[in-house]
């Protein structure tokens, strides 16, 4: 089932600003990911969290996790307009899940030149 | 870096055809293989996993006589939308998992 709720559903913003999306989910996990669309493509793979990590850097990218609250956030600085996609956050409950991922519903991501 | 393949990328058939799509791990061998759908500007929802050499489990709501899933190596799995009609009109979606998981490109699907 569907678990993954971000928000915000779009967000535009200029370049150079920093973007910030979050995501909430509602069972236990193994680990969170953070993918990457543009448009009618495949999925990029951003980042990995794992449930006993808090915080995740990878170049322009901070991922932070609370699994107190069941929520993640995705924050990228100093946007290009390359950066432009759907931006979802996927669920692993691991154990005998492991790799079947929950999607959010995820944040479309404009960045204007 | 580990490749993940599908083909056709993009498929456009009549109501009532059947479809079947290929998803291939190109430098490693996937034990598991996932089957997501994605309707336009939606999520990506899970369909059903396959294992090599075993029959596929279907997520809940999902037909698995109209969705056939076959996993018949460590390398391979096919996808067949049966009887497709035009609400089966999607973007289907692969990925492989061994040691790691990656999603292959896609395959968009049509029907007329």
């Amino acid at each position: 089932s569907q678990q993954g709720e971000e928000d915000p559903q779009a967000l535009s913003i200029q370049e150079g600003e920093n973007a910030t999306m979050n995501c909430s989910y509602k069972t236990s996990i193994n680990n969170l990911q953070w993918y990457r669309q543009n448009s009618g493509r495949g999925l990029v793979h951003l980042i990995l969290i794992r449930s006993n990590e808090r915080e995740k850097h990878s170049g322009r990218l901070r991922v932070t996790l609370d699994t107190s609250k069941k929520s993640s956030s995705l924050l990228i600085t100093a946007s290009r307009a390359a950066d432009t996609a759907s931006y979802f956050c996927a669920t692993d409950a691991g154990g005998t899940s492991y790799g079947k991922l929950t999607f959010g519903q995820g944040t479309i991501l404009t960045v204007h030149p | 870096g580990a490749v993940v393949s599908q083909h056709p990328s993009r498929v456009i058939c009549k109501s009532g055809t059947s479809v079947k799509i290929e998803c291939r791990s190109l430098d490693f061998q996937a034990t598991t293989m996932f089957w997501y759908r994605q309707f336009p500007k939606q999520s990506l929802m899970l369909m059903a996993t396959s294992n090599e050499g075993s029959k596929a489990t279907y997520e809940q709501g999902v037909e698995k006589d109209k969705f056939l899933i076959n996993h018949a190596s460590l390398t391979l799995s096919t996808l067949t939308v049966t009887s497709a009609h035009p609400e089966d009109s999607s973007f289907y979606i692969c990925s492989a998992k061994g040691n790691e998981q990656f999603f292959g490109p896609g395959t968009r699907l049509t029907v007329l």
